[in-house]
Order: structure tokens, then sequence, then C-alpha cells
């Protein structure tokens, strides 16, 4: 049972490159969820999804996209890559069944902007 | 809108201390209360959880009871390992629609032998 599963790990970005980081999740989960840590500031929401076919903002999407086109992938893109976006990010999943609301979060992919 | 507030850190701690992480919750309603941990390099994991007030979680020798008169959910544990050096994150849920978990800005703890 893999969960969810992030690629890629590392990545170093020059300012204005652009990039895809790849989530997918294998427990049949309706919900995913994008979220940037950075240093000392707890994680912040930047996209979720509720459902194939449907994403909605979180707390700070300004500088990505997602889409999910099936209920397994949900990838966060990087348009004009920024140093502000230097972060670890973090995909996570869950369920709706009733009195349980945890996630399963990937172990996350660090990307630098230089 | 809703927020998470934990005490400062780092906490340093000697093998078999009792610990205590402090959190405290701003939010509507009723919201659902998690603990989770994050070890050097990896995600985080769900540690315990309580959904409703007076609710105790428990895990690994942690602790959390959900106090809705006081809006906190403090962590402890009796006697910390060095197993247990991490990174601890205090969450809350609404509990409606996408279940959007909002976190405190974490606490990270050392435990020396």
């Amino acid at each position: 049972n893999a969960g969810v599963t992030q690629t890629p790990k590392f990545r170093i970005l020059k300012i204005g490159q652009s990039m895809t980081l790849q989530c997918t999740q294998d427990m049949n989960h309706n919900y995913m969820y994008w979220y940037r840590q950075d240093p000392g500031m707890g994680l912040k929401l930047i996209y979720y999804s509720v459902g194939a076919g449907i994403t909605d903002k979180g707390e700070v999407p300004n500088g990505y996209n997602v889409s999910r086109s099936t209920t397994e992938d949900f990838p966060l893109r990087l348009e004009l890559a920024a140093p502000s976006q230097t972060s670890v990010y973090f995909c996570a999943s869950s369920s709706p069944r009733a009195g349980d609301y945890g996630y399963t979060f990937g172990s996350g992919t660090r990307l630098t902007v230089v | 809108g809703d927020s998470v507030t934990q005490m400062e850190g780092p906490v340093t701690l000697s093998e078999e201390a009792f610990l205590t992480i402090n959190c405290t919750y701003t939010a509507t309603g009723y919201p659902s209360l998690f603990w989770y941990v994050q070890y050097p390099g990896e995600g985080l994991q769900l540690l315990l959880k309580a959904t409703k007030a007076d609710d105790k979680g428990s895990n690994k020798g942690f602790e959390a009871t959900y106090r809705k008169e006081t809006t906190s959910f403090h962590l402890e544990k009796g006697s910390v390992q060095v197993s247990d050096s991490a990174v601890y994150f205090c969450a809350l849920s609404g509990g409606q629609g996408a279940q959007k978990l909002v976190f405190g800005q974490g606490t990270r703890l050392t435990i020396n032998p």
C-alpha cells in the first residue's frame, strides 16, 4: 500500500522556469490537497480538490495551478517560478468517512528557486 | 477565520521527562482537532485526534483532551524517549465540505539521552 506518492523529492529551478509536482494516491480518497511548508510557519493550503474535475483555491494559490482529471492524480503546476516559491510542498488526501478526517501525507518535494 | 496557536519552540527535554505542548484554537462551530508529527525528512503523520468536546485522543503514549471551555488541545506524554524527537503540529478541521485543515506553526521537540 503506497499511500500518497510525490515526485520529485528535490528540485532546483531558475527564476522564470516552470515545473509540475506530481502527486498520486492509491487509497481511492475523494479529497486531495496541496500545502506548502515554510520554516516556522506551519502549513498553508494552496489548492484542494473534492473529486475528479473539481478544484478550488486555498489560502495561497497565486503562482500555482492544479488539475484533477482522475481520482488518483493531483498535479501542481508552477508557472514562472519565483524565489518566494522556495518551500517544501506536501500533497495529502483524505476520505469523507464520518468521524475520520485525518489526512495521509506524501513525503514532500523540496523546491529551491534561484 | 479559524486559527491554531502552538507554544513556541524549540523544546529540549531529557529522556523520561514529562512533555506538554500547548495548543489553543479559534474556530466557528465545532471543529475536529488533531496532532500530527513530522520526523526528519518525512511527511506529516497523524498522531491522534478528537472529534468532539471532552474526547481524549491517545496514541504511542501521547494524549490530548478536547477542551471546549478553554479552546485547547494540549499534547502530553508522561515519559519521552529519544525517538520522540520530531516536529509536532496541532491542527483543526471544520469537518464540513472538503475537511480543510488549519495548522499551527509547529513545535520542534528534541529529546536528549
